[in-house]
């Protein structure tokens, strides 16, 4: 059972370039979330999906794409990534609402 | 909009009792979160409290809610080196029970031996 996997682990991207960050998990739940988490700051949800099929946009989602491909996976892309969008990227899923699991993040750099 | 404070840094002793405080604005949050990042992790849920509890003890933890003053506490009681770690405070927005979450700044911890 290995929870909330995430890939890659670090990436470095130029301006304009675009990429696909993978998020998994194995404990059947219906809801997906994806986070930034920048310095000094708190998280901040950038999609979330309730259940496959679904997607809703969270706090900060200009910049991203979301694919909820099936139950276990929950993909985030970036079209045309921008220096603005170095962060870490956190992917969480949950049965019920109360209780998120978080994966060990993405760390991404853009030049 | 929604907006959660909290104090940046702690230090403590190691075995004295750690209290983390935390501001939010949203009033119809249904729950209140309390979650743990050590370095280089993610995030694990320590606790969390329905909004209409004042209190809510968990082993050495203890969380306190001021609904009137949007004041939310977390007491670590007998701190441990291995408490050291970012705190973050959370609440729920919007509506319909989603799990979307409005987390605060965090809290370093740093516990001393």
């Amino acid at each position: 059972n290995a929870g909330v996997t995430q890939t890659p682990k670090f990436q470095v991207l130029k301006t304009g370039q675009s990429m696909t960050l993978q998020c998994a998990q194995d404990m059947n739940h219906n809801s997906m979330y994806w986070y930034r988490q920048d310095p000094g700051m708190g998280l901040r949800l950038i999609y979330y999906s309730a259940s496959e099929g679904t997607t809703d946009k969270g706090e900060v989602p200009n910049g991203y794409n979301v694919s909820r491909l099936n139950k276990r996976e929950f993909s985030l892309r970036l079209e045309s990534a921008a220096p603005s969008q170095t962060s870490v990227y956190f992917c969480a899923s949950s049965l019920r609402a109360q209780e998120q699991f978080f994966g060990p993040g993405t760390r991404l750099t853009v030049l | 909009g929604e907006d959660v404070e909290q104090s940046l840094f702690l230090s403590v002793r190691e075995g004295d009792s750690s209290v983390i405080n935390c501001t939010y604005t949203d009033s119809s949050s249904t729950y209140l979160y309390w979650y743990k990042q050590e370095p280089g992790a993610g995030l694990q849920l320590l606790t969390y409290i329905f909004s209409n509890m004042d209190m809510k003890q968990d082993q050495r933890l203890t969380v306190l809610l001021n609904k009137k003053d949007k004041h939310l506490s977390l007491r670590i009681a007998d701190t441990q080196t291995g408490d050291s770690a970012i705190y973050f405070c959370a609440e729920e927005f919007g509506s319909g029970n989603t799990g979307k979450l409005i987390f605060g700044q965090g809290t370093t911890l740093q516990v001393k031996p």
